[in-house]
C-alpha cells in the first residue's frame, strides 16, 4: 500500500522567515511522483511543486523548494521569505502506476500554516 | 480555458435523496477522478477513470456511482444520500503518467 504521512497538524511562521513542512511517504514503486498542494480558505487546490522520485535533484519554484531524501522517503517543503498569502492548508501527495488506481494521488492529512506579521 | 468545472458549488440534501455532481474538463485529459475531503483528513479517492468508457473504484466507493461517456465529462452520482456523505467533493483531471492533477473548485455537500 502507498501511504503519505504529514506529522505536523499545524505550523506557524513569522512573515519573511523560513518554514519547513514535513512529509514522509511509503511505496515500493520506483516510478513515483510527489506533490505539494496548497489549499487556502477558498478551498481551491493549488499545485505548489512537483518532484519525480527517480530524480535526485530537488525541485524549486521561486520561494518554494523541496528537500527530497529518497533513502529516508522524506519530501519536505521549504517556504522562504514567508508572506501572509502563504497562510493555508498544505497537502503532501504521492502517486505512481499502481494497478488499483492508475496514478491516483494518496494524500497526507495536511498541515495548517499560520503566517504572523 | 476553464480547466475543471464542478457544479453545483453548494448543495443540501435530505437523507435518501439522490443527486449528481457534475464535472467537466476542457483540457482533453484522459484521467479523471473524484475525491472527498473530510475535516482532519486528506483527500480520499472515490472513483476514477483512465479514459472514456473506463471507470474503476478508489478507496471509498460505497454509495457512489460514476460513468464516463465522453472525455470531457465525469459525473458522480449519489444513489441514496446518507449523513456520512456530508463532505467537500473534488473532481480532478490530468494527462497520462505522473503529471499534476488539476482540481475543480469543489462542491460542499450537506446531507441532513
Amino acid at each position: 500500500a502507498q501511504t503519505v504521512t504529514q506529522s505536523q497538524p499545524e505550523m506557524s511562521v513569522q512573515e519573511a522567515e523560513t518554514v519547513t513542512l514535513s512529509c514522509t511517504y511509503d511505496t515500493s514503486e520506483s516510478d513515483y511522483y510527489l506533490f505539494w498542494y496548497k489549499q487556502p480558505p477558498s478551498r481551491q487546490m493549488i499545485l505548489v511543486i512537483r518532484q519525480e522520485a527517480y530524480k535526485q535533484q530537488n525541485a524549486t519554484e521561486n520561494r518554494f523548494s523541496v528537500n527530497f531524501q529518497k533513502a529516508a522517503k522524506s519530501f519536505s517543503l521549504k517556504i522562504s521569505d514567508s508572506q501572509l498569502g502563504d497562510a493555508a492548508m498544505y497537502f503532501c501527495a504521492g502517486g505512481g502506476p499502481n494497478s488499483n488506481s492508475g496514478y491516483a494521488l494518496n494524500f497526507g492529512k495536511g498541515t495548517s500554516l499560520l503566517v504572523t506579521p | 480555458n476553464a480547466g475543471v468545472t464542478q457544479t453545483p458549488k453548494f448543495q443540501v440534501l435530505k437523507t435518501g435523496q439522490s443527486m449528481t455532481l457534475q464535472c467537466a474538463q476542457d483540457m482533453n485529459h484522459e484521467y479523471m477522478s473524484w475525491y472527498r475531503q473530510d475535516p482532519g483528513m486528506g483527500l480520499r479517492l472515490i472513483h476514477y477513470s483512465v479514459g472514456a468508457g473506463i471507470t474503476d473504484q478508489g478507496e471509498v466507493p460505497n454509495g457512489y456511482n460514476v460513468s464516463r461517456s465522453t472525455t470531457e465529462d465525469f459525473p458522480l452520482r449519489l444513489l441514496s444520500a446518507a449523513p456520512s456523505q456530508t463532505s467537500v467533493y473534488f473532481c480532478a483531471s490530468r494527462r497520462t503518467g505522473g503529471q499534476p492533477q488539476h482540481f475543480g473548485d469543489g462542491t460542499r455537500l450537506s446531507i441532513l
